[in-house]
């Protein structure tokens, strides 16, 4: 597609599930980004993938945390065992290399009842 | 640490000229970038600095002064649309992520 696509745009989910957000690049970019923003707050980085590099991951606040990207192109952020503190809106961002701009996808809005 | 500094809100008139300063003190530096957010949406990329001095995009403009930690973004014309959450970000020496600032929220009136 023409920009990054995210997926689910909101889901609401009781605490103590596990939850996937879906983070689709711009084709071609090799480089993909997931931060957080809660309320009221700056945006947080979480994770890095560049290319077939191991991943930056000194972002993740817990090990309830992780991502993974298949094939150098999607990738899932996977929250497990939620809390009320996890709930952000979650923004995964692509660039076609580490010294360029990112381009941000919408965003999932993940709510923790 | 990282520290990033932006004004939490500020106000201007339609058709003036704002400046949104930013400061950093940061463990490594490879660039900033402001990015421009309205309520509910994503980050748009504005601008980048990795050089000091002045870069002009239209109504926009981003300056950087790396010595003194600083850059400031200016917007010309003013239009209602302007109103949104100007993001202030610095990438830092190792790999690319992004260190953002608060925002600064920006409000246009009539």
């Amino acid at each position: 597609g023409a920009g990054v696509s995210q997926s689910p745009s909101n889901k609401v989910t009781e605490k103590g599930k596990d939850v996937e957000l879906r983070c689709d690049p711009i084709s071609g970019h090799t480089a993909l980004y997931w931060y957080r923003q809660s309320l009221g707050q700056g945006l947080e980085f979480l994770i890095y993938f560049q290319g077939n590099s191991a991943p930056d991951k000194s972002g993740l606040p817990s090990d309830r945390f992780s991502a993974e990207r298949t094939g150098g192109s999607v990738s899932t952020l996977t929250i497990q065992r939620t809390q009320q503190e996890d709930s952000a809106v979650y923004l995964c961002a692509s660039s076609s290399g580490s010294n360029q701009p990112q381009h941000f996808g919408d965003g999932t809005r993940l709510s923790i009842l | 640490g990282q520290n990033i500094d932006q004004p939490t809100e500020m106000t201007a008139t339609e058709g003036a000229i704002v400046q949104i300063n930013c400061t950093y003190q940061t463990s490594g530096f490879n660039g900033l970038f402001w990015y421009q957010q309205h309520a509910g949406e994503a980050p748009t990329f504005l601008s980048y600095n990795v050089l000091d001095g002045l870069e002009e995009k239209g109504r926009f403009s981003s300056f950087l002064s790396r010595s003194k930690g600083y850059s400031y973004l200016l917007l010309k014309e003013l239009q209602m649309k302007d109103s949104a959450s100007y993001l202030c970000a610095v990438r830092l020496s190792q790999g690319g992520k992004l260190i953002f600032g608060q925002g600064t929220e920006l409000s246009v009136k009539p």
